[in-house]
């Protein structure tokens, strides 16, 4: 059974940092494109990032480019978000997903950006 | 960015009816869109890939069609748990997005 779940959300000051990790099990996690998706407290999804199954290509939304960095470790089965530099709208809730049309989900990890 | 526009936003009907939810690519996709169900504080879940292939486990009352930039979700015969919010996405380009919900309320 494919298993995602986040974590490392919490309430963070703008300005602030904070890495996600997404650990994943119940599938060959190495060759799967990998992707994370957020969704604003009573708000739509909206696609954040996706990454290569290598590693090697990488992806973002416009409004988190030069913030935001994905990354993956394929020997831990694990994705990675580090959030720099965030802001008040950035404050989501966190899903990673598999594959660039998210076929599987996480349970979503909180993301709060406020003073 | 292409834009998915998708209709409508709040949708009421009863158990039993058919229903069609409908998203509008701003450019042709191909046929790389998917739909998916999310209930109140739970993750999506993926029900439709590649426009029409239906998901394994998925009701057969749910069903997808189109290509290009028009593409419909159907749900046949209304059940109880299908009162929830779908969500179509593109991934044809970067970046992807989503189509902005509906809403599905019983009447």
């Amino acid at each position: 059974e494919v298993q995602l779940v986040e974590s490392g959300g919490g309430l963070v000051q703008p300005g602030g940092s904070l890495r996600l990790s997404c650990a994943a099990s119940g599938f060959t996690f190495s060759t799967y494109w990998m992707s994370w998706v957020r969704q604003a407290p009573g708000k739509g999804l909206e696609w954040v990032a996706n990454i290569r199954h290598d590693g090697s290509d990488k992806y973002y939304v416009d409004s988190v480019k030069g913030r935001f960095t994905i990354s993956r470790d394929n020997a831990k089965n694990s994705l990675f978000l580090q959030m720099n530099n965030l802001r008040a709208e950035d404050t989501a809730v966190y899903y990673c997903a598999r594959e660039r049309a998210c076929y599987a989900w996480g349970q979503g990890t909180l993301v709060t950006v406020s003073s | 960015d292409i834009q998915m526009t998708q209709s409508p936003s709040f949708l009421s009907a009863s158990v039993g009816d058919r229903v069609t939810i409908t998203c509008r690519a701003s450019q042709g996709i191909r046929n790389d869109l998917g739909w998916y169900q999310q209930k109140p504080g739970k993750a999506p879940k993926r029900l439709i890939y590649t426009a029409s292939s239906l998901e394994s486990g998925v009701p057969s009352r749910f069903s997808g069609s189109g290509s290009g930039t028009e593409f419909t979700l159907t749900i046949s015969s209304l059940q109880p748990e299908d009162f929830a919010t779908y969500y179509c996405l593109q991934y044809n380009s970067y970046p992807h997005t989503f189509g902005q919900g509906t809403k599905l309320e019983i009447k």
